[in-house]
């Protein structure tokens, strides 16, 4: 059965510092890959998804970047963090593009 | 631009009783729509998907149904129990750009 994992779980952060989110899928092969960013009292947004190895879409501009440098990995970065970052981030995959989406366990993103 | 609205946010039922849980989309140009619950400071878990060629899907008490044209899609739950608090949210997938859009969710409270 497929599996996908997040780390941190929980992360605090001070203002201009770097972030490193890692999402790692188990269990299949080539799957689309997405990132999303759950703020308080808002939806949930889609910040960049992937359909294979090097292969970034990004939905909204921002300071965050996100690489995929392995099949299943996924990673989402920044050089400077913004208080505006904190969040509750979500890492999900899918077979295809209009499939069912899997989400993994999130991490929790405080930035004083 | 499509925008996918849940009403109420929020609803208290007392347990056993059936309910049903709102979401409403403006572009009928859509891939599929998609279930998920979402515990507090957890991931998405997937409920259903509902592909734009079907009516319903089912599984175990819950039952989806999506209707394009009228722009809706509701969620059954027969007999709800206290673990079936949590927040439900909804995410339609369009076909004109691919973009996958949330509703705010609704929060449900069953009272044991």
């Amino acid at each position: 059965s497929q599996t996908i994992h997040q780390w941190p779980a929980t992360l605090v952060q001070p203002v201009g510092s770097p972030l490193s989110l890692e999402c790692t899928v188990e269990g299949t092969s080539n799957p689309n890959l997405y990132w999303y960013r759950q703020a308080a009292g808002r939806g949930l947004q889609l910040l960049f998804y992937s359909v294979g190895i090097g292969q970034i879409s990004s939905e909204v501009p921002q300071n965050l970047s996100a690489s995929r440098p392995q099949d299943r990995q996924f990673i989402l970065s920044s050089k400077k963090l913004l208080l505006s970052d904190s969040g509750f981030y979500l890492c999900a995959w899918s077979v295809r593009r209009e499939g069912e989406q899997f989400f993994g366990p999130g991490t929790r993103l405080t930035v004083l | 631009k499509q925008e996918v609205t849940q009403i109420p946010a929020a609803l208290s039922v007392p347990e056993g009783e059936n309910l049903v849980l709102n979401c409403s989309f403006t572009d009928s140009a859509i891939y599929n729509l998609q279930w998920f619950r979402q515990d507090p400071g957890k991931g998405l878990t997937s409920l259903l998907l509902i592909q734009s060629s079907q009516r319903e899907q089912t599984s175990g008490r819950l039952n989806a149904s999506l209707d394009k044209s009228s722009g809706r899609s509701t969620l059954y739950i027969a007999a709800s129990q206290p673990g079936d608090s949590a927040t439900y949210l909804c995410a339609a997938r369009s076909n004109r750009d691919d973009k996958i859009i949330f509703g705010k969710g609704t929060r449900l409270h069953i009272l044991p």
